[in-house]
């Protein structure tokens, strides 16, 4: 159980252009999703939380107008970056708890290379 | 906010045992251990909501001091499968969000 399914897994785009991906739970309601950015052997860092029918909390220093975060039902979240540039190429990677102390699920993330 | 784990990287043998440190400066209201492996997603281990609680899980178990505001990750009899980088997160001020630590690379050989 407690699967999440992240879709694309790789994406190519030129620069200018948007891409989304998306985040789904299988087999559970999911109160809260968070996305998180990562670069090679670093960490992960938290981009934003988003929670099911409200607008999405931002970390500091994360661009909330690039990166569109839409959470429309406790199973789906979307993260879009607009106007992609080389430097937003990263590995990007959501995960979805079912509750406040409840372990993160996460999915297998999107690698966006911005040519 | 970000924890501060401890060491950084780790090289064991099969059979040896590791520990990693994950502290914070900010005060501590749960402490979660992932490990991911390359190319791959974190995959959760456990999650330690009070102070002085300590879990265990097959060879792999871990405690949290509240007061010292720090958690540690314990690895016995380690096996090759225990191979890759493990992330403590925690909660800055009980707000839910998980902040991970810059993670530990643990490497196990025959």
């Amino acid at each position: 159980g407690a699967v999440v399914s992240q879709h694309p897994s790789r994406v190519i785009c030129k620069s200018g252009t948007s891409v989304k991906i998306e985040c789904r739970s299988l087999d559970f309601q999911a109160t809260t999703m968070f996305w998180y950015r990562q670069f090679p052997k670093q960490s992960l860092m938290l981009m934003a939380t988003s929670n099911e029918g409200s607008k999405a909390t931002y970390e500091q220093g994360v661009e909330k107008d690039k990166f569109l975060i839409n959470h429309a039902s406790l199973t789906l979240s979307t993260l879009t970056v607009t106007s992609a540039h080389p430097e937003d190429s990263s590995f990007y990677i959501c995960s979805a708890r079912t509750g406040y102390n409840s372990p993160l699920h996460f999915g297998n993330g999107t690698r966006l290379t911005v040519t | 906010q970000q924890p501060v784990q401890s060491p950084q990287a780790v090289i064991l043998r099969e059979g040896e045992d590791a520990v990693i440190n994950c502290s914070s400066s900010k005060a501590l209201y749960s402490v979660h251990w992932y490990r991911q492996k390359h190319g791959e997603a974190p995959v959760f281990l456990m999650i330690l909501l009070k102070g002085g609680e300590q879990k265990g899980h097959e060879k792999i178990s871990a405690s949290f001091n509240e007061k010292k505001q720090q958690s540690s990750l314990y690895l016995t009899a380690s096996q090759l499968s225990y191979s890759g980088t493990y992330f403590c997160g925690t909660a800055p001020g009980n707000t839910g969000k998980l902040i991970f630590g810059q993670g530990t690379t643990l490497q196990v050989k025959p």
